[in-house]
Formats: structure tokens, C-alpha cells, sequence
């Protein structure tokens, strides 16, 4: 697709329920990132992969957080256990080139997954 | 420590009227990247200008324009004759590089109202 793609737009979850938001990059880009933007909030960054390689993981903010990039395309971004400080908008973007080669190109947004934990 | 601050959370102005948005950051490196960035109430974050600490050119990009000063660690940005489709948080960014790769590093964001 021409830009980036997540789904779902919208999720409620129950606390205590499991989540997966997905994540479909910009085709031929090889960095993905996530991003968690509380209400009010900049974007605060959780994770970073390299095509299948997830080289920083240090913003993901519990062990109940867990991303993947099997394939070095698609992402998941999975939260088990959901708490209601989870409740946020998740965004993700990617970029051309990776930062961990030197790389600083523009990161793409797409337009987010709104979580709403009850 | 790298951060990036945003003082106006909110601005609130007339159509045509120009207003100019803040940045200021903090960086103890000599080669870094900032950006601004757009995010209207869909949501979607709207890539606007990257621009690198070796390059002090202000830019203009039609009603946009930018203004980066290294001796006061700013970087603003302008918006003249606003329009209503103005209305929009925007955020400015600097790109925090490591041995793992990169990251962007937001401001908390101005909320930009622009009233008929």
C-alpha cells in the first residue's frame, strides 16, 4: 500500500483480556517502530525491529508487552493481561533505511489503533 | 539528555492570522535531526520537515516556514495566513541515535485551534 496501515482503528478489551494490534509497513521499508500516545501526550517510543530483528525493546513498558516481525514485513504488538493504564493510542511507523546503520530517514506514521481498556 | 520542549499546549487564533509555533531542545550532540510533525484529529501523525543540525537555512514551504537556531536550541514554526484545516496538535521531534538503532524523542505537543 502506499502508506502505513494498522488494524484494528478501534479496540475495547475487557482488563485482564489479551490484545494483538497489527501493523503493515511501508512495502520495502526496513525499520518499523511502535509507539504508545497517552491522552494529551507526545508519542513515547516501545520498540524498534531491523526487518525481523527487534534491536531495542527498552520502551516496552512490562513484560506483558511482546512485539513481532516474523517476516520483516508485517508487525504485531501483542499485551497480555490488559490494565487500564494501557489504554492509549498505539502508533506505528517505519523508514526506509535502518537507524542501526547509520540511517536517520523519516519515519511514517500510520494512523494508530485507540485501545480502551474497561 | 536528549528532550525536546513544547511550552504553548494550546493556541488559539483567527483565520489569516500567522502564528508561530515553539521548539525547543536539548542535545549534547553536534549531529542531530529534528522534525515537526502533524497530527489532525483522525489521528494519523502527518510528516512535515526534517531538517539536520548541519543545515541552519530557514525553510518555507508555502504558508509553512521554519526557523532553526542553534544558539538558542530552538527550531519554530510559522504558519501565516492560518486556515481552519490548520487545526491540528502539533509536535516537534528530534531523532535520538544509538548503538541499537534510533528513536524519536516528542514534545508534549501545541494544540493549534484556528476559528472562522
Amino acid at each position: 500500500g502506499a502508506g502505513v496501515s494498522q488494524s484494528p482503528r478501534y479496540k475495547v478489551a475487557k482488563r485482564g483480556q489479551d490484545v494483538a494490534l497489527r501493523c503493515d509497513p511501508i512495502s520495502g521499508h526496513v525499520s518499523l517502530f511502535w509507539y504508545q500516545q497517552a491522552l494529551g501526550q507526545g508519542p513515547e517510543f516501545l520498540t524498534y525491529f531491523q526487518n525481523e530483528a527487534q534491536l531495542d525493546k527498552s520502551g516496552l513498558p512490562s513484560d506483558r508487552f511482546f512485539a513481532e516481525r516474523p517476516e520483516g514485513s508485517v508487525s504485531t504488538l501483542k499485551i497480555q493481561r490488559t490494565q487500564q493504564e494501557d489504554s492509549a493510542v498505539y502508533l506505528c511507523a517505519s523508514s526506509f533505511r535502518s537507524p542501526a546503520r547509520g540511517g536517520t530517514d523519516t519515519q511514517y506514521f500510520g494512523p494508530g489503533t485507540r485501545l480502551t481498556v474497561l | 539528555a536528549q528532550k525536546v520542549t513544547q511550552a504553548q499546549t494550546e493556541i488559539s487564533v483567527v483565520e489569516k492570522e500567522d502564528v508561530t509555533l515553539d521548539c525547543v531542545y536539548e542535545t549534547r550532540d553536534t549531529t542531530y535531526y529534528l522534525f515537526w510533525y502533524k497530527q489532525p484529529p483522525s489521528g494519523e501523525l502527518v510528516f512535515l520537515i526534517r531538517r539536520n543540525s548541519f543545515d541552519e537555512q530557514n525553510e518555507i514551504s508555502g504558508r509553512y516556514s521554519w526557523n532553526f537556531q542553534k544558539s538558542t536550541s530552538s527550531f519554530n514554526f510559522t504558519i501565516t495566513a492560518s486556515q481552519v484545516v490548520d487545526s491540528a496538535v502539533y509536535f516537534c521531534a528530534q531523532f535520538l541515535g544509538g548503538n541499537q538503532g534510533g528513536k524519536l524523542i516528542f514534545g508534549q505537543g501545541t494544540e493549534l485551534s484556528v476559528k472562522p
